[in-house]
């Protein structure tokens, strides 16, 4: 079975303060890799799809990367309105079209 | 601007109620997906459907019902024998249900529906 575990479940940093959010997965063959943005009381926007090990995206002061266990996003000077919830999901091919998804990150950027 | 329309925002329900959440997209997308989401739980899948006139179950489908009859619509009725109703529900769409070149196909949401018991 597909799993996918985020950490840490909450991370509060100072704006201008850079971190990475983990996500760890285990999956029968990925399809690909999938970060979201989620604002309170909204849903989950796109953010990068990550397909094999070694591949890196990056929009803006985010950065994904991916090894066959795990993938990070990097977050490089973050200012207040880079706080989110960040989820992380998998696509495998164990037969299944559905994504799994993990519980997410909070992260908090004080001024 | 294309997108995906859920409605109400916030709904509620009395006991004994079934109650509708509405999926409408404009992005001529196949596949649509409906998914529950619980404070400090991932988004779980309750039903999609690949194709009109087809829907499957996903992981939480108990108590819950779908209907697929055109292309761009996909409600969701919460039966009254889902016991624990309460949570955000998220619908969401992608281009094919299957993807062709077996790469995974990212998700577009809308903006969710708050479902709350009276």
């Amino acid at each position: 079975e597909d799993q996918v575990t985020q950490s840490p479940e909450a991370l509060r940093l100072q704006e201008g303060e850079s971190s990475s959010l983990n996500c760890s997965y285990t999956v029968s063959g990925l399809r690909g890799l999938f970060w979201y943005r989620q604002d309170p009381g909204k849903g989950p926007e796109f953010l990068f799809t990550l397909y094999s090990a070694g591949e890196e995206k990056e929009k803006e002061r985010l950065k994904a990367t991916l090894t066959k266990k795990e993938s990070f996003l990097h977050i490089t000077a973050p200012k207040p309105e880079d706080s989110a919830t960040y989820l992380c999901a998998v696509h495998g091919q164990g037969g299944s079209e559905k994504l799994v998804f993990g519980k997410g990150m909070k992260l908090t950027v004080n001024p | 601007d294309g997108g995906i329309t859920q409605s109400p925002k916030y709904l509620f329900r009395k006991e004994g109620q079934n109650v509708t959440l509405s999926c409408e997209q404009n992005l001529n997308h196949d596949a649509m997906y409906w998914y529950r989401q619980d404070p400090g739980q991932g988004l779980r899948l309750i039903y999609y459907s690949q194709i009109v006139n087809d829907f499957q179950k996903g992981d939480i489908a108990e108590g819950y019902s779908v209907s697929r009859e055109k292309k761009e619509s996909f409600p969701l009725t919460v039966t009254s024998a889902q016991k624990n109703p309460t949570a955000f529900y998220l619908c969401a769409s992608s281009i094919k249900g299957r993807p062709l070149s077996g790469a995974g196909e990212k998700l577009f949401f809308g903006s969710g529906t708050q479902l709350s018991v009276l």
